[in-house]
């Protein structure tokens, strides 16, 4: 089936520096989003990209979805303590189940 | 609105027992997924339903059932429950491509 590598698998970095994770496939998609789950909670949606090139911000997030249609980044800029949570990226290739990666664990040090 | 509601937040099983675990949505999304989440690790896809009276198996469906006899509900039932299972269980709907989850369950099996 359709994997979704995602990079890296953990950072720690100090309070207000910039973050910066993607995800590769194999395959094309047609949507990528990026997810961020804190403790005990559900995922939450952060951004959604539905065309290739697509450039989204959402506060101090940044996605991008790849020329390519198999990769995005996900940029966080000056991070700050609440950033804190595991972000995972997702894609489709229309009507089935997202495929996600298996997340970016981010710590913050303040 | 409510969102996506999981019930009940925590549960203990003993090895055999039975469960159903209960989700339901507000936002008339025919899309509707279960995933496991066990620690430090990403999302599988157990059973996902594209529309009341529908449902196709995902990544890991093997001890679990699912039905969708309304658009609304889409409870996950495990049979015979085994250690195996104690994990985090989410549900998620979509519209299609985003999807929106609850808080989780959090089940022991012991």
């Amino acid at each position: 089936g359709q994997q979704l590598n995602q990079s890296p698998q953990s950072m720690f970095i100090q309070e207000g520096e910039d973050v910066s994770m993607n995800c590769t496939s194999s395959s094309i998609f047609n949507t990528w989003l990026w997810y961020k789950q804190e403790p005990g909670e559900g995922p939450v949606l952060l951004i959604a990209l539905y065309k290739a090139g697509e450039l989204t911000s959402n506060g101090r997030l940044t996605a991008q979805f790849g020329i390519t249609r198999k990769d995005s980044f996900l940029n966080i800029s000056a991070s700050i303590p609440s950033d804190v949570g595991i972000y995972f990226c997702a894609g489709s290739t229309g009507n089935t189940p997202l495929v996600f990666g298996k997340g970016t664990r981010l710590s913050v040090i303040a | 609105n409510a969102g996506v509601t999981q019930t009940p937040k925590f549960r203990i099983l003993k090895i055999g027992q039975s469960m159903t675990l209960q989700c339901t949505q507000d936002m008339n999304h025919n899309y509707m997924y279960w995933y496991r989440q066990d620690p430090g690790m990403g999302l599988k896809l157990i059973y996902y339903s594209v529309g009341a009276g529908i449902t196709d198996k995902g990544e890991v469906p093997n001890g679990y059932n699912v039905s969708r006899s309304t658009t609304e509900d889409f409870p996950l039932r495990l049979e015979l429950a085994a250690p195996s299972q104690t994990s985090v269980y989410f549900c998620a709907t979509a519209v299609p491509n985003e999807q929106f989850f609850g808080p989780g369950t959090r089940l022991t099996v012991l």
